[in-house]
């Protein structure tokens, strides 16, 4: 069964780089139809897709952050990272990763969610 | 990007009502609409994919219809369990978008 571990710091500087990562268990991350997928949540608001990644190289972004965000594979650990830029106040949320069982297909399952915070 | 209007954004009712959370798609996304359940602290539960699909595990109560622009979830007889804030998902084109949440609280 597919499990998605996520790890990574809970507090980031204001203009620093947010780095999350994403342990894949019980499947390969370089199945040929799955995406790899970040969304986010602020403190008590709605889910913001942020992007995915296809094993191959495939990226797609939300245009809202793309000048900001980059979503990698590290298919030797079977893991996948996001980097947020340049961050502010406004990134404070809860992470999620997800996979998307193909291309335009629905994020399920999901990580456990890593709380960020953005704070001098 | 597609929005997605969700209505209402709060909702109190009591066991055993019947209750309807409604999407608005703000153009046609044909059967590319799933519902999602979440609980305080816990990430998104998938409810219903391609509009009526249930997941496996989620009770009959939970119902989906709708087509083109126009989607509803519905609960045909609340149960306690069923607090928690609902959202709905678009995958029709990129970015995915959610609608804003309906809040559900049982009286």
């Amino acid at each position: 069964q597919l499990r998605l571990q996520q790890s990574g710091p809970g507090l980031v500087k204001p203009s620093e780089t947010l780095s999350l990562t994403c342990t894949v268990a019980g499947e390969s991350i370089n199945h040929r139809f799955y995406y790899w997928a970040w969304v986010r949540q602020p403190p008590g608001k709605g889910l913001e897709w942020i992007g995915n990644i296809h094993f191959g190289g495939t990226t797609n972004y939300n245009p809202s952050l793309k000048s900001r965000v980059s979503i990698s594979v590290d298919a030797s650990k079977n893991q996948f990272s996001l980097n947020l830029s340049s961050v502010t106040a406004a990134d404070t949320a809860v992470y999620y990763c997800a996979r998307h069982e193909g291309h335009l297909s629905i994020p399920d399952p999901w990580g456990q969610g890593t709380m960020v915070t953005v704070s001098s | 990007d597609i929005q997605m209007t969700q209505s209402p954004s709060s909702l109190t009712a009591s066991v055993g009502d019947r209750v309807t959370i409604t999407c608005r798609a703000s153009q046609v996304i044909r059967g590319d609409l799933a519902w999602y359940q979440q609980k305080p602290g816990k990430a998104p539960k998938r409810l219903i994919y391609v509009v009526s699909y249930l997941e496996s595990g989620v009770p009959s109560r939970f119902s989906g219809s709708g087509s083109g622009t126009d989607f509803t979830l519905t609960i045909s007889s609340l149960q306690p369990e069923d607090s928690a804030t609902y959202y709905c998902l678009q995958h029709n084109d990129y970015p995915y978008t959610f609608g804003q949440g309906t809040k559900l609280e049982i009286k």
